[in-house]
């Protein structure tokens, strides 16, 4: 089965500062996607940004980006320029070739950015 | 469009009763997740649906709990004689198909289940 750690319970970060969120993953699988999600402490779950197994150039997307490293089965998230409204918990998920419909998640990441 | 939509929100229920909780996705999405958070915790995986059928039921934690889905839409979560241990967030999420790796997850914004 896949399996995703994210490592770090608690972040916190200055405002207008870079932070990076770390994910690893552990899959036999040769192709596969990989997702972050936030979800504020409103509960909605929302989609930030992808990264696929095969893409050679690392996912971004506005303040976002995705340090993909694929021999060391990490897909850490970059937020540029921290805002207060990034506080909030992080997810990141994939799914694999072997197991496509089921998307495996990680067990969060709270970031909060302080004033 | 709408997104995905849930309901009811919130509901209390006392031990043993059963409930039902509904979700609604996002229009012309095929694929239908159910997952379940409970306080402060990751998203545990219940079903999922491709079309009306549910090829993957593992993560359903008893036979307490079902699932259906149809007409390709609206799917119903149902736990029959509810424990305290089922108090939870259950989250619905619609993918648009599911041949490709890039789709992402569409998630509702949750039913928040309290038995007491």
């Amino acid at each position: 089965a896949q399996k995703i750690t994210q490592t770090q319970p608690g972040m916190f970060v200055q405002e207008k500062e870079a932070v990076t969120l770390d994910c690893t993953y552990d899959t036999s699988d040769q192709s596969y996607g990989l997702f972050w999600y936030k979800q504020p402490s409103s509960g909605e779950m929302i989609f930030l940004i992808y990264q696929g197994s095969y893409d050679e150039q690392n996912a971004t997307e506005g303040r976002y980006s995705l340090n993909f490293q694929k021999a060391r089965k990490s897909a850490n998230l970059v937020i540029s320029a921290s805002q207060l409204g990034d506080s909030a918990m992080y997810f990141c998920a994939m799914r694999g070739a072997r197991d496509f419909n089921k998307f495996y998640f990680g067990s969060g990441t709270k970031l909060n950015v302080k004033p | 469009g709408a997104g995905v939509s849930q309901s009811p929100s919130n509901k209390v229920t006392e031990k043993g009763k059963d409930v039902e909780l509904r979700c609604d996705p996002i229009s012309g999405h095929t694929a239908l997740y159910w997952y379940r958070q409970s306080l402060g915790q990751g998203l545990e995986f219940l079903i999922y649906f491709q079309g009306n059928s549910a090829p993957d039921k593992s993560g359903l934690p008893s036979d307490r709990f079902s699932a259906e889905r149809t007409g390709g839409s609206v799917s119903t979560l149902t736990i029959q004689r509810t424990q305290q241990e089922d108090s939870a967030v259950y989250l619905c999420a619609s993918s648009l198909a599911t041949g490709f790796y890039n789709s992402p997850l569409h998630f509702g914004n949750g039913t928040r289940l309290t038995v007491t």
